[in-house]
């Protein structure tokens, strides 16, 4: 099946750093990514959707400007939490639809993303 | 704003037992699609249903997809450890993106 990879898996920063967290489609080309935040025990949360060669959309809530996001391949999106806080700790996750829009989602394995 | 409700939060089941989790969508979807994911891991998808009524089954698990595309089930015959972790249903309404579920959480005593 189809892969996407996620990296790093995990990261500890300090407050006030910035984190950039990249999702590839491994096997396939990717003109849209999705990044989802998970806090425990709780569901997915869309962020933001990742367009490539254009702006991401921000889903209502999501700071455009702490969480900066770039898509410039078709095989690439990155997720750059700028100016770190411990609120941001969470669980980032991100997928990729497969060829068509009505396919399943290809999902990455997740950043957890501690900040101290 | 479009919601996908899915219930229950929680489920703890001896092995052997069955087990149900619903999913049900305030507008008509146009497929759903369930995903699992295990304790530190990743949702990995499970299946997709787009016609109304559709059942689909995959040994254990059976998916059914209600008749007016606004609810949909997942039915875990005599679960086994191996199952455990959240269940997630995710909708789509038209051409829109995913909305997920906030998931049912498995346990399976042995």
């Amino acid at each position: 099946g189809a892969v996407v990879s996620q990296h790093p898996s995990w990261v500890i920063c300090k407050s006030g750093t910035s984190v950039k967290i990249e999702c590839r489609s491994l096997d396939f080309q990717a003109t849209t990514m999705f990044w989802y935040r998970q806090f425990p025990k709780q569901s997915l949360m869309l962020m933001a959707t990742s367009n490539e060669g254009s702006k991401a959309t921000y889903e209502q809530g999501v700071e455009k400007d702490k969480f900066l996001i770039n898509h410039a391949s078709l095989t690439l999106s990155t997720l750059t939490v700028t100016s770190a806080h411990p609120e941001d700790s969470s669980f980032y996750i991100c997928s990729a639809p497969h060829q068509q829009m009505n396919t399943e989602a290809f999902f990455g394995q997740g950043t957890r993303l501690t900040v101290v | 704003g479009q919601q996908v409700m899915q219930i229950p939060q929680y489920q703890h089941v001896q092995e052997g037992e069955d087990f149900t989790t619903y999913c049900n969508s305030s507008t008509t979807l146009s497929n759903i699609q369930w995903y699992k994911q295990r304790p530190g891991g990743h949702p990995v998808f499970l299946i997709q249903l787009v016609k109304s009524g559709e059942v689909k089954k995959q040994k254990r698990l059976t998916f059914q997809f209600g008749e007016a595309k606004k609810n949909s089930s997942l039915h875990i015959t005599a679960t086994q450890p191996t199952d455990v972790g959240t269940y997630f249903c995710a909708g789509r309404v038209g051409l829109g993106n995913l909305i997920f579920g906030k998931g049912t959480k498995l346990s399976v005593k042995p």
